[in-house]
């Protein structure tokens, strides 16, 4: 596979599971990055990684757990979330954590919290 | 004050016409860059088109360009000869300087529609 997929691609979950969103990137890339998208609103950066060290935290709930065993992977655990948490989650990496580097999205994980 | 500003929610266009979608942006920074993004309904984002700051020509990419209007703050994408399969949310997003956060801040949005 090419470029960054994310699993599951939907996800119906209760406020009392706990569920992983999962995130690869097959471009050689070392930084990595959680996004959240909900309705009406902008994207909202969640988590960086650099060479798989966490270098943005941006307020997120810690309902909301990322874990970077590798450059290559990232997980977003999930655990008692709340419906207002339903949105698309989007990976994205980019060459590294530079301001000159685009990122490259996956295709999104969409998450519907009962 | 919003930091990316896209004042068209939405648009609609005839085929093979031309597309201008507005872009303004906020920052004190001298060195930062200006992304597009186009995300269809399936859901995944696709870079577009990037522009420094710096550089002194406007961007270019196939049918994309980036209309950079540095003094306005001004980072309009143009899409030449319009294709129905352009139909999607765009995004204008800016990444500010190197000793900043690094975060790329995303606008709201417009929704192009192209009409057959």
């Amino acid at each position: 596979e090419t470029g960054v997929t994310q699993t599951p691609r939907h996800l119906v979950m209760g406020m009392t599971n706990k569920k992983s969103l999962k995130c690869e990137q097959h471009l050689g890339h070392n930084a990595m990055y959680w996004y959240k998208q909900s309705a009406k609103k902008p994207l909202e950066l969640m988590f960086v990684y650099n060479f798989k060290e966490q270098t943005e935290n941006n307020s997120v709930p810690s309902r909301f757990s990322p874990e970077c065993p590798n450059s290559s992977h990232l997980f977003l655990h999930l655990h008692t979330l709340q419906p207002e948490d339903s949105a698309l989650y989007l990976c994205a990496s980019s060459q590294s954590a530079g301001w000159r580097n685009e990122q490259f999205f996956g295709p999104g994980t969409r998450l519907t919290v009962l | 004050a919003q930091k990316i500003t896209q004042t068209q929610p939405g648009m609609f266009v005839q085929e093979k016409e031309a597309v201008t979608l507005d872009c303004t942006y906020d920052t004190s920074d001298q060195s930062y860059g200006l992304f597009w993004y186009k995300q269809p309904s399936s859901g995944e984002m696709i870079f577009l088109i990037y522009q420094g700051s710096y550089d002194e020509q406007n961007a270019t990419e196939g049918r994309y360009s980036l209309n950079f209007q540095k003094a306005r703050k001004s980072a309009n994408l143009v899409i030449s000869a319009s294709q129905l399969g352009d139909s999607a949310m765009y995004f204008c997003a800016m990444r500010e300087g190197p000793n900043r956060d690094d975060k790329i801040i995303f606008g709201k949005g417009t929704r192009l529609h192209i009409l057959p």
